[in-house]
């Protein structure tokens, strides 16, 4: 899986809009943009993915670049549930679905209350 | 759906002894995923099954670990004359092959005195 390169932590205050970039420059025409978040003591959980186009769901959306080379995940109002280590990760798909993530060290965000 | 369940939670052991992990993936899930993180690290990958079949092994998953998943349904991971640079978390997670979505479990932390 290609390289990502994302901020080693961040920082904002409860119940404001949170925007984690990440870049992926060498990022292929098949691969799919994913998303997970790590809470404390747990493992990871999904959070959103694309491929060119943005996405929406309950839990954030994602924007991602008319390049491909960069994207960005929204919170649209953090609450201190939202403090985790939040993945960018790049998945080539094999024609059956993710073969694995390959996970970077993510951004540790901290939500102040 | 009960999600992926991870036992034990919890192990230590002395340097030098086998140790064995259990994981039971989602009961549709065809899919099943071994990660291991060490703190401050993103999980790494260890290897893959689809049903029974150990379709991936990482370099990292020397010849002192081995997994199965004899029924296509839990697997076992088993980690044999320890050391102390095993201890970590170890990250079972599972999916339905042609999706995108990995879910994970809590992890069994590990401990080598």
């Amino acid at each position: 899986d290609a390289k990502t390169t994302q901020p080693n932590s961040m920082e904002s205050n409860e119940e404001e809009p949170v925007h984690l970039p990440c870049n992926h420059s060498t990022i292929s025409g098949t691969d799919y943009i994913h998303w997970y978040r790590q809470l404390p003591s747990q493992g990871p959980e999904y959070v959103i993915h694309g491929l060119t186009s943005n996405v929406n769901n309950r839990m954030a959306s994602l924007a991602i670049a008319e390049d491909r080379k960069s994207s960005t995940l929204i919170l649209h109002r953090a609450t201190l549930r939202d403090a985790a280590v939040y993945y960018c990760i790049l998945v080539m798909y094999s024609g059956g679905g993710a073969d694995g993530l390959t996970f970077g060290k993510g951004t540790h965000l901290i939500i102040q209350p | 759906d009960t999600g992926v369940s991870q036992n034990p939670r919890h192990k230590i052991t002395k340097r030098g002894q086998n140790v064995t992990f259990r994981c039971d993936p989602i009961s549709e899930h065809n899919r099943l995923y071994w990660y291991r993180q060490t703190l401050g690290q993103g999980p790494e990958f260890l290897t893959y099954f689809q049903n029974e079949a150990q379709l991936e092994k990482s370099r990292l998953l020397s010849d002192r670990f081995s997994a199965e998943r004899p029924k296509g349904s839990f697997s076992t991971l088993e980690i044999q004359r320890t050391e102390q640079g095993d201890s970590a978390m170890y990250l079972c997670a599972s999916s339905l092959a042609g999706t995108e979505k990995l879910f994970f479990g809590s992890g069994t932390q590990l401990s080598v005195l």
